[in-house]
């Protein structure tokens, strides 16, 4: 199986910062990633796929990018609606594997 | 606008099994694969596998082989996962999941666009 590492695994951010998560895969994946958003109580919303393509609907502060092993979830002005847990995922191949989220929380 | 519905939190002794399903409103039930994801209390998410709702073809973890069974009632537009032999260790949050692309479109992407609202599966003796 495909191990999916997320860094930081909590990350304390302001309103108004911009916030980089990382999430790293145990082989390359090409850019077979996406990227959710996950709130208490809720299910996780799609954000990101293909690595780099905004879900229709989600706010373009959002991006993603990387390929291979190494990919990147960037917030460019963190919103009081973006507290949140943020899970990457990752689709090459079966099963298909979650990292273990990176928790935003207010600083 | 696209909906999926859970069926209610259940609580089951070990050995037992569940049977949860998911109805979905708002597209062609036929149209997109469904997949099952869970979440363990405080943990993250493990992708079960997924169910071509036209033509009942499955694809499961290997984790859950033998032990997980999906199938689909087309004619209420329902998705169905069974898990057998259940353990303590099966106690989570239990969602499907819609497949981000139409089948007749690009087959199937194994992102997940829509989700249900999850069902609670507590197993405890």
């Amino acid at each position: 199986d495909i191990q999916m590492t997320q860094s930081p695994s909590t990350l304390s951010a302001s309103v108004g910062d911009r916030v980089t998560i990382t999430c790293r895969a145990s082989q390359s994946i090409s850019s077979w990633l996406a990227w959710y958003q996950q709130k208490p109580g809720k299910a996780p919303k799609l954000l990101i796929y293909d690595a780099s393509s905004l879900e229709s609907g989600v706010p373009s502060r959002f991006s993603g990018s990387g390929s291979g092993t190494e990919f990147t979830l960037t917030i460019s002005s963190l919103q009081p609606d973006d507290f949140a847990t943020y899970y990457c995922q990752q689709y090459n191949s079966y099963p298909f594997t979650f990292g273990p989220g990176t928790k935003v929380d207010i600083k | 606008q696209v909906q999926l519905v859970q069926s209610g939190a259940e609580v089951k002794k070990p050995g037992a099994s569940v049977k949860v399903s998911c109805k979905a409103s708002g597209y062609t039930f036929t149209g997109y694969y469904m997949h099952w994801v869970r979440q363990a209390p405080g943990q993250g998410l493990e992708w079960m596998g997924w169910i071509n709702p036209n033509s009942g073809g499955t694809n499961y973890a290997q984790k859950f082989q033998g032990r997980v069974t999906m199938t689909r009632d087309t004619s209420i537009s329902t998705a169905y996962m069974e898990l057998s032999r259940l353990r303590s260790d099966d106690t989570a949050v239990y969602y499907c999941a819609r497949d981000w692309s139409g089948i007749a479109v690009a087959g199937v992407s194994y992102y997940f666009d829509y989700w249900g609202q999850g069902t609670l599966v507590t197993v405890s003796s």
